[in-house]
């Protein structure tokens, strides 16, 4: 079973800044099947991307993804308030497959 | 819009049957999505369950798939999970969501419920 591994664990940041997120797969997958979401207390994941670098309904365009093979990431361009937060990515492919353990994005 | 509400017991005893139940309103269950019980813990993180068609044909986690059962009842508009033999490790929050048309990630969610295995 592939492994997803993010880092950092905690991203101290202050709004207006950039961040960067890394997913890193125990082995190569499809970028067609790389997704992320963002979770914030005592609500449900939401999604923001899929398929490695495309935007869900209504995420701004703030929010980039890239990579490939192993090495995926999450860009946040510009901080904005409201996107602190813990992020998680997720590869699936013919089932739901696994979800990283999350990066908190702290103020 | 389509949302979806979890409900059930928030409280479990050990050894016994964890059963819940997800509502989908301003939409049909009957519909080309598939629709997954997921959850989380902080110990594991999230994890799926079990997914579903309305038509039926379920798949489960291979890590649960001996103590899991999922359905869904068209007439009610209700996705249905039952969890047996629990344990401690099996609380969490639980989730459902629906899967998208493109691929097995997650475009919906509900806001989930928390369920404690406790005696």
């Amino acid at each position: 079973e592939i492994v997803l591994t993010q880092s950092p664990g905690t991203l101290s940041l202050s709004p207006g800044e950039r961040a960067t997120l890394s997913c890193r797969a125990s082995q190569s997958v499809s970028n067609s099947f790389l997704a992320w979401y963002q979770q914030k207390p005592g609500q449900p994941p939401r999604l923001l991307m899929y398929a490695t670098s495309t935007r869900a309904t209504g995420i701004p365009d703030t929010f980039s993804g890239g990579g490939s093979g192993t090495d995926f990431t999450l860009t946040i361009s510009r901080l904005a308030p409201e996107d602190f937060a813990v992020y998680y990515c997720q590869h699936y492919g013919n089932s739901p497959g696994v979800f990283g353990q999350g990066t908190k994005v702290e103020i | 819009q389509v949302q979806l509400q979890e409900s059930g017991p928030g409280l479990v005893k050990p050894s016994e049957t964890l059963s819940l139940t997800c509502t989908v309103s301003g939409g049909s269950i009957i519909s080309s999505f598939y629709w997954t019980w997921i959850r989380q813990t902080p110990e594991k993180g999230l994890e799926w369950i079990a997914y579903i068609y309305y038509t039926g044909s379920p798949n489960y986690n291979p890590s649960l798939k001996s103590r899991v059962t999922i359905s869904v009842d068209t007439s009610k508009n209700q996705l249905s999970l039952k969890l047996s033999s629990v344990t401690a490790a099996d609380t969490a929050v639980y989730f459902c969501a629906r899967q998208s048309h493109w691929g097995n990630y997650f475009d919906l969610w509900g806001r989930g419920t928390l369920v404690t295995v406790s005696a």
